[in-house]
């Protein structure tokens, strides 16, 4: 198993370019999530989604959008990149049953900086 | 209210020193699970450790140990011995329905330094 990939591993963009972060799991797992890590900081959910087609916003949703078309994949855009979107991106993904514990897999992190 | 609070920012020893990180969890569920997670100077998040509420066990792995108290809602980690490779942050984090869906709530993370 790869677990969860996230490409890609750095990427500057020029402030109001627009981009896709990629995240993919293969184990299956029904929920999936996006978070931003701020230099020097904790983790803040951006949006999360509970199976294929199900999406919802989580502390920090503005200025990022998702969609998730199947188990696998759960890519993030960000549209109309600001400095203020300079950051780590983790995506990461668990099952929802007390059999597998809960702990949530990360991906090993996109790091974004907006120029 | 869902929260996690690790008071230390950031903390400092040196090699070969014992170490403890703390964690003060609020919930509300009867039912919770806790975790550590490590994240090193590379970056990544390494999953450490689950615990559920009904097991109040402490468990040990090799120079690794955790302390779960009910009765302080606290969850501590402790490292023994401690070596350069540990320096990393290090995030508590608590399982909450919140919505009707499953989240972690992280604290905001403990900075550890082993100086050699």
């Amino acid at each position: 198993n790869a677990g969860v990939t996230q490409t890609p591993k750095f990427r500057i963009l020029k402030i109001g370019q627009s981009m896709t972060l990629q995240c993919a799991q293969d184990m299956n797992h029904n929920y999936m999530y996006w978070y931003r890590q701020d230099p020097g900081m904790g983790l803040k959910l951006i949006y999360y989604s509970v199976g294929a087609g199900i999406t919802d916003k989580g502390e920090v949703p503005n200025g990022y959008n998702v969609s998730r078309s199947t188990t696998e994949y759960f890519p993030l855009r960000l549209e109309l990149a600001a400095p203020s979107q300079t950051s780590v991106y983790f995506c990461a993904s668990s099952y929802d049953g007390q059999i597998h514990g809960y702990e949530q897999f990360f991906g090993p992190g996109t790091r974004l900086t907006v120029l | 209210a869902q929260k996690v609070t690790q008071a230390q920012t950031e903390i400092s020893v040196v090699e070969k020193e014992d170490v403890t990180l703390d964690c003060v969890y609020e919930t509300r569920d009867t039912t919770y699970y806790l975790f550590w997670y490590k994240q090193p100077p590379s970056g990544e998040l390494v999953f450490l450790i689950r615990r559920n509420s009904f097991d109040e066990q402490n468990e040990i792995s090799g120079r690794y140990s955790w302390n779960f108290q009910k009765s302080t809602s606290s969850f501590n980690f402790t490292i023994t011995a401690s070596q350069v490779v540990d320096s990393a942050v290090y995030f508590c984090a608590l399982r909450a329905v919140i919505q009707g869906a499953q989240k972690l709530v992280f604290g905001q993370g403990t900075r550890l330094t082993i100086n050699p």
